[in-house]
């Protein structure tokens, strides 16, 4: 079956540390990658998306994801959280073979001031 | 442009009761979604509509669980009888398009005691 994984559920940092959250899935064939981020008391919103083209896509607020095809990852990054990056962060994938669309179990991410 | 919109944002029931959940999605958008969201968890997909057309609702506990999309635009997700395990947050998403970015209302917080 079709799984989304999320390497670390919870992650604590520092202002201006560098931040890498990874994700992973398994699937074969065409898939649309996203990255949603929830703000404490907010929606789920739309971080970044990758459909096609350049492997490296850049999002809202700094931050950036790297399709690897061969790894089957699609890793967030951003060189320098904010305290204001507090949020939980859920991949998806979308797999074109019956239109699912799949969600990690989330990333908690707290950073300190 | 309006979000997506979802009524009651919390309700606290006796297990046993019936529950119904509103969505209206944003306006054009064709795709709409019915998620469950447990703690700790990303959002797990109930049904999926395209139109008024539920095309996937494979996950849809169809013993308690039903939704319609009569004129496919808002659309109402209901629980008859509820059980105390269904206390979760009940997320309605739609979309232009299956596979593109998906727009997230609040929520409905559902408490069964």
């Amino acid at each position: 079956a079709q799984s989304v994984s999320q390497h670390n559920h919870h992650v604590i940092l520092s202002e201006a540390a560098s931040l890498e959250l990874g994700c992973n899935y398994s699937y074969g064939g065409t898939v649309n990658l996203f990255w949603y981020v929830q703000y404490p008391g907010q929606h789920l919103q739309l971080l970044l998306k990758y459909f096609s083209g350049d492997p490296l896509v850049k999002g809202i607020k700094g931050f950036e994801a790297e399709f690897i095809k061969s790894k089957f990852s699609f890793n967030l990054r951003k060189p320098s959280v904010q305290w204001s990056d507090t949020a939980e962060y859920f991949c998806a994938v979308s797999i074109a073979g019956g239109f699912k669309t799949i969600f990690g179990a989330g990333t908690r991410l707290f950073v300190k001031a | 442009e309006a979000g997506v919109v979802q009524s009651p944002r919390y309700k606290i029931i006796e297990k046993k009761q019936p529950v119904a959940f509103w969505c209206n999605p944003i306006s054009g958008h064709n795709t709409l979604y019915w998620y469950l969201q447990n703690l700790g968890q990303g959002p797990e997909l109930l049904i999926r509509y395209e139109n008024e057309e539920a095309v996937d609702d494979s996950q849809l506990p169809k013993d308690r669980f039903s939704a319609e999309r009569l004129k496919g635009v808002d659309s109402t997700l209901k629980i008859q009888p509820a059980e105390l395990g269904d206390s979760a947050v009940y997320l309605c998403a739609s979309s232009f398009r299956p596979l593109y970015e998906q727009y997230f209302g609040p929520g409905t917080r559902l408490t069964v005691t």
